[in-house]
């Protein structure tokens, strides 16, 4: 079935450092791509998506690229802020026909420290 | 301010009792709300379609008899886990779907079971 697979954290950054989130996918077909973002006490918030290959997502000053032929949505961010702490979700949605099911990794959680 | 709420957003219960979970949409009226469990460092697991006025969708290796949905209006979708046991202790989260099928999701009802 389908399935992401995300880096593990926690990823503990400076401020204005770079970060990178690592996002790999298995699906049929051709499905969009997501990234989730969870702020302490909140629900979870889209923070950029992709529908096709090749397509880049951003938002906010992160960036992620559909890459088919890695299967990979990686997250970027050129210089974090401390606000930028949270816990970050890569997703899939195979496609219209599944129903809107999001397949979901397991979550990276993000601290920049001042 | 908030789209989606949820209520409680945290309960701690004895085993064998019956706890309930509120999923409100509050800007707009959703015919489909989804219900996602969430281990500890693990991903988000799609437990359930709610449909409103029919009965709700479940994944597979959900005991539907142990996971009651109701969703009683187009705002309102209600997670019913009952005889409750120390291995549902989990978080968890409703997504709905909302106008140009964007989707919004509740902060989370975190369940402890003693």
């Amino acid at each position: 079935g389908d399935s992401v697979t995300q880096m593990e954290g926690p990823v503990t950054l400076s401020e204005e450092a770079f970060l990178t989130i690592n996002c790999t996918y298995t699906a049929t077909g051709y499905p969009s791509l997501f990234w989730y973002v969870q702020y302490p006490g909140e629900g979870l918030q889209l923070l950029l998506k992709a529908t096709k290959a090749d397509d880049k997502g951003s938002n906010k000053g992160f960036e992620a690229t559909y890459r088919k032929e890695t299967t990979s949505f990686h997250l970027e961010k050129g210089s974090v802020q401390v606000s930028d702490s949270a816990v970050y979700f890569c997703a899939l949605e195979p496609s219209k026909a599944a129903g809107n099911k999001l397949t979901f990794g397991g979550g990276t959680r993000v601290l920049v420290k001042p | 301010g908030a789209v989606v709420s949820q209520h409680p957003s945290r309960v701690i219960c004895k085993s064998g009792t019956s706890v309930k979970i509120e999923c409100r949409s509050l800007d707009f009226q959703a015919t489909t709300m989804f219900w996602y469990r969430q281990f500890p460092k693990q991903s988000l697991m799609l437990m359930a379609t709610s449909n409103e006025g029919s009965k709700a969708t479940y994944e597979q290796g959900v005991e539907k008899d142990k996971f009651l949905i109701n969703h009683a209006s187009l705002t309102l979708s209600t997670l019913t886990v009952t005889s409750a046991h120390p291995e549902d202790s989990s978080f968890y989260i409703c997504r709905v779907q909302g106008p140009g099928e964007t989707q919004y999701f509740g902060p989370g009802t975190r369940l402890l079971v003693l």
